[in-house]
């Protein structure tokens, strides 16, 4: 298992700016990823976290409004740019360990409301 | 496209009661099928099934896949009001650890 902290774990935030959201990991881990849950829906992908190289996005999320660092395997930052109320989620870091397993961890999430 | 779909997408049941929740997918390619219990924001992890017909257990809570139908059940019995929560269902399709998730099925019981 691990054990993962992510900050802050709710804000309020004003229409057009900018939050940085961190997540550590208490041991190294290979693979992270960045889910978003909005208000009554389940867990969408955001993008793949991806240690010393540019994250891998899906369908529907763009650097531009959703950069992400990772520089180390304990590491990650996603950022929530140029926020609109649409963006109010909860936005949940995810580790894999036991590569061969396929068993997701999450942190504890961050709740964001943009108003 | 890849999905996967629970059912029922909400439940309200007395504590004592046994429930069954149910989740199906299509997917191209298949490695697990996982369940997760949502309370409050993180999903923590309660059941990976990989194989057809072997039932996980852990407690009140017991699970199986069935790959021949593409399907797996989550049974909880006894229910208690600290089962109130939203559980995921989750397919790993060896996509680089990338997770399709189902709706979730919100389940309340009541004293």
């Amino acid at each position: 298992s691990a054990v993962i902290s992510q900050k802050p774990s709710r804000d309020i935030c004003q229409r057009g700016t900018s939050l940085t959201i961190q997540c550590q990991v208490d041991s190294q881990v290979t693979m992270m990823f960045w889910y978003r849950q909005q208000p009554g829906q389940s867990l969408t992908l955001i993008a793949t976290a991806n240690q010393g190289s540019e994250a891998t996005y899906e369908s529907g999320f763009v650097i531009d409004k959703f950069p992400i660092s990772r520089p180390n395997l304990t590491f990650s930052t996603l950022t929530v740019s140029n926020m609109s109320p649409e963006d109010s989620s909860i936005y949940l870091c995810s580790v894999l360990t036991g590569s061969n397993t396929g068993e997701l961890f999450f942190g504890e999430g961050s709740r964001l409301t943009v108003l | 496209e890849d999905k996967v779909v629970q059912s029922p997408l909400s439940l309200v049941v007395h504590e004592g009661d046994t429930v069954t929740l149910n989740c199906s997918y299509e997917v191209t390619n298949f490695r697990s099928l996982l369940w997760y219990k949502q309370e409050k924001k993180a999903p923590t992890f309660l059941f990976m099934l990989t194989s057809s017909g072997i039932e996980k257990k852990s407690g009140r809570l017991s699970s199986i896949l069935d790959k021949k139908e593409l399907f797996s059940i989550l049974n909880i019995t006894a229910t208690q009001t600290g089962d109130s929560a939203i559980y995921l269902c989750a397919v790993d399709g060896f996509q680089g650890g990338k997770l399709i998730f189902g709706q979730g099925t919100e389940l309340s019981v009541k004293p």
